[in-house]
């Protein structure tokens, strides 16, 4: 099985950094997915880490340490739009290559 | 141009009642599935094809049955509906290269009273 944990809910400051954390346990790893969901919307694809390191896309940043479980996700100048819920999702080997998700972060973000 | 579309957006329905969700992707991607979101914001895989065909059924009660005509198109019946199924049901795609993810439907708020 696979077990995911992320913080529940962050606030930060519009125009802060903050970095939203997920620690996994899994069998196998074949990646992991950052996605973004605002408030009554669909989730949107954010990134996906295979690789231990850091990749950055804009503002948006996710680091991965496979060895640890680990992973995060850094948002830099943040903005009043970036609030939202961040879903951390593991995408297993082996089975049904189905990501499993964790229950998200909340973010709130206030001027 | 939805990329992803499912109908409707909203359903108030009563216990024991059957129904319907629709889902049509133009983004001519193989595989598609369904997921189950809670009040908790778990966002639970339910089923998935791939080319019409299915290759995941997870521990989901029979009562819910997906049919594909195509592999355009995934729908989502639901038989006898219960109060516990009130949640937020989501269509997706997807091609078969995880690096671009999954793109989702808007969502179907499924409300049984």
């Amino acid at each position: 099985g696979q077990n995911i944990d992320q913080p529940t809910e962050m606030t930060a400051t519009e125009g802060a950094i903050v970095q939203i954390n997920c620690t996994y346990q899994t069998s196998g790893f074949n990646g992991l997915f950052w996605y973004q969901q605002h408030a009554g919307e669909a989730p949107t694809f954010l990134s996906y880490n295979v690789l231990d390191g850091l990749e950055e896309k804009g503002r948006f940043s996710s680091f991965l340490s496979r060895s640890k479980g680990y992973s995060y996700l850094l948002l830099k100048e943040l903005q009043m739009k970036d609030s939202a819920s961040y879903l951390c999702a593991v995408h297993a080997s082996g089975g049904s290559y189905i990501p499993t998700f964790g229950r998200g972060t909340s973010l709130i973000v206030h001027p | 141009d939805t990329a992803v579309s499912q109908t409707p957006k909203y359903l108030v329905t009563q216990m024991g009642n059957d129904k319907s969700i629709k889902c049509e992707q133009n983004l001519g991607h193989d595989t598609m599935y369904w997921y189950k979101q809670d009040s908790k914001k778990f966002l639970k895989i339910m089923f998935s094809y791939n080319n019409k065909e299915l290759i995941i059924n997870e521990t989901v009660p029979n009562r819910f049955s997906p049919k594909s005509p195509d592999k355009a198109h995934l729908n989502l019946h639901i038989n006898s509906l219960e109060l516990g199924d009130s949640a937020v049901y989501f269509c997706a795609s997807s091609t078969g290269t995880a690096a671009y993810g999954y793109t989702f439907g808007s969502g179907t708020r499924l409300t049984v009273v």
